[in-house]
């Protein structure tokens, strides 16, 4: 167990809506990563938080977003759902957001667009 | 040309075998990880790299800065190493801090 919760585990839904996935980081852990994969794209960094506040953006689609609220959970919300949007969603945490860090995975969600 | 690249794709090994799983890059890196992901999807940090080796138990992971080159060793494997092994850089620079490579899947065969 690493520490970082993912809810929910899996989120079936149709084209068209918009669904948020939630990230709880490892106690004391102040950045939240999200990554996408897909079995044709393998894992796909998508944004960095760092105690609240963005780090880095990476492929995210315009129809994606995210934050890191005080508490340093985040949500990444996902609208106007494309087939190709069907993957998992993975969440990670590490302390202070470096490249030397160890970052914690979470179980992921897998999202299905149907 | 994917900016990190893994090899092999697949590997099927014999329980007790070395095996070798190789990672090449061509970006500027701070720090190279490697990671695993269990057959059930989920996924553990092995190692981080920013020169030299490191050994944790029956794995050891080593870069080659010059080279831009890192290999990640399991000796006497064993079916529980089953899993994709996947590659990641650190970049020093651009908006994507993490670029992966696209895992080697590994299979040991008791």
């Amino acid at each position: 167990d690493s520490g970082v919760t993912q809810t929910p585990k899996h989120l079936i839904t149709a084209t068209g809506q918009r669904v948020t996935l939630r990230c709880s980081p490892r106690s004391g852990d102040l950045s939240v990563y999200w990554y996408q994969q897909s079995l044709d794209q393998g894992l796909q960094f998508l944004i960095q938080y760092y105690n609240g506040e963005e780090r880095a953006k990476g492929n995210i689609l315009e129809r994606f977003s995210a934050q890191q609220f005080p508490d340093l959970h985040s949500e990444l919300n996902l609208s106007s759902l494309e087939l190709g949007d069907s993957a998992l969603y993975f969440c990670a945490s590490s302390p202070l957001g470096g490249p030397t860090d160890t970052q914690y995975f979470g179980p992921g969600t897998r999202l299905t667009v149907l | 040309k994917n900016e990190v690249e893994q090899s092999p794709q697949n590997l099927t090994a014999q329980e007790g075998e070395f095996i070798t799983i190789n990672c090449s890059y061509s970006v500027g890196i701070s720090a190279l990880h490697w990671l695993q992901q269990h057959p059930g999807g989920g996924i553990v940090s092995l190692f981080m790299l920013s020169s030299g080796k490191k050994k944790h138990g029956r794995l050891i992971a080593t870069i080659n800065i010059q080279e831009k080159h890192s290999s990640l060793h399991i000796t006497a494997s064993h079916p529980r190493d089953s899993a994709v092994y996947i590659c990641a850089a650190h970049r020093y620079s651009g908006n994507t801090p993490l670029v992966f490579g696209k895992g080697t899947r590994l299979s040991v065969i008791a």
